[in-house]
């Protein structure tokens, strides 16, 4: 199936820091994207679609100006968490949809720490 | 508005059969996921339903009935590995993304 990366895989940081997440689709070109977040024993909760090219679209209560989501190619979506507070932590997923699939692959996540 | 719901946990025992139900109400329907995502492990697809009945696949089959909103996934000759949550996803008319479920924890004991 295709391969989705996600880097880093871990982060710490302290909070009122900004931390960047990179998805890429390896071997595919992703049109879209979608951006999860997943509490503890908790299901995946979608935050924002983000289409190549175009601005993200968010869902209800999350906070654009907070989550900044950047697809600048059809292989590369990023995800800024600007001034990260510890509610933030959480383990972020991103999917991709290639437009000749119909299911989405999702990269490994990254678990991200606010101190 | 979009529901979906799923029991929360399950329990079986090695080499029995298990079936996780997955009920939705969502606005429009084009197709239902299964996910099983291991504990700190991003989800890995299970199967894909758009039309009605049963698709199988190896130990794990899936079934839908749309008229009712429902469907299971079925685990046979469970396995100690297949330990893990269980999502049930629901894709919407005119769009990729994918809703989800709570998620099953399912632990499989010996």
């Amino acid at each position: 199936g295709a391969v989705v990366s996600q880097h880093p895989s871990r982060v710490i940081c302290k909070s009122g820091t900004s931390v960047k997440i990179e998805c890429r689709s390896l071997d595919f070109q992703a049109t879209t994207m979608f951006w999860y977040r997943q509490f503890p024993k908790q299901s995946l909760m979608l935050m924002a679609t983000s289409n190549e090219g175009s601005k993200a679209t968010y869902e209800q209560g999350v906070e654009k100006d907070k989550f900044l989501i950047n697809h600048a190619s059809l292989t590369l979506s990023t995800l800024t968490v600007t001034s990260a507070h510890p509610e933030d932590s959480s383990f972020y997923i991103c999917s991709a949809a290639g437009s000749a699939y119909y299911e989405q692959y999702f990269g490994p996540g990254t678990r991200l720490t606010v101190t | 508005g979009q529901n979906i719901d799923q029991p929360t946990e399950m329990t079986a025992t090695e080499g029995a059969i298990v079936q996780i139900n997955c009920t939705y109400q969502t606005s429009g329907f084009n197709g239902l996921f299964w996910y099983q995502q291991h504990a700190g492990e991003a989800p890995t697809f299970l199967s894909y339903n758009v039309l009605d009945g049963l698709e199988e696949k190896g130990r794990f089959s899936s079934f839908l009935s749309r008229s009712k909103g429902y469907s299971y996934l079925l685990l046979k000759e469970l396995q100690m590995k297949d330990s893990a949550s269980y999502l049930c996803a629901v894709r919407a008319q005119g769009t990729d993304k994918l809703i989800f479920g709570t998620g099953t924890r399912l632990q499989v004991f010996p």
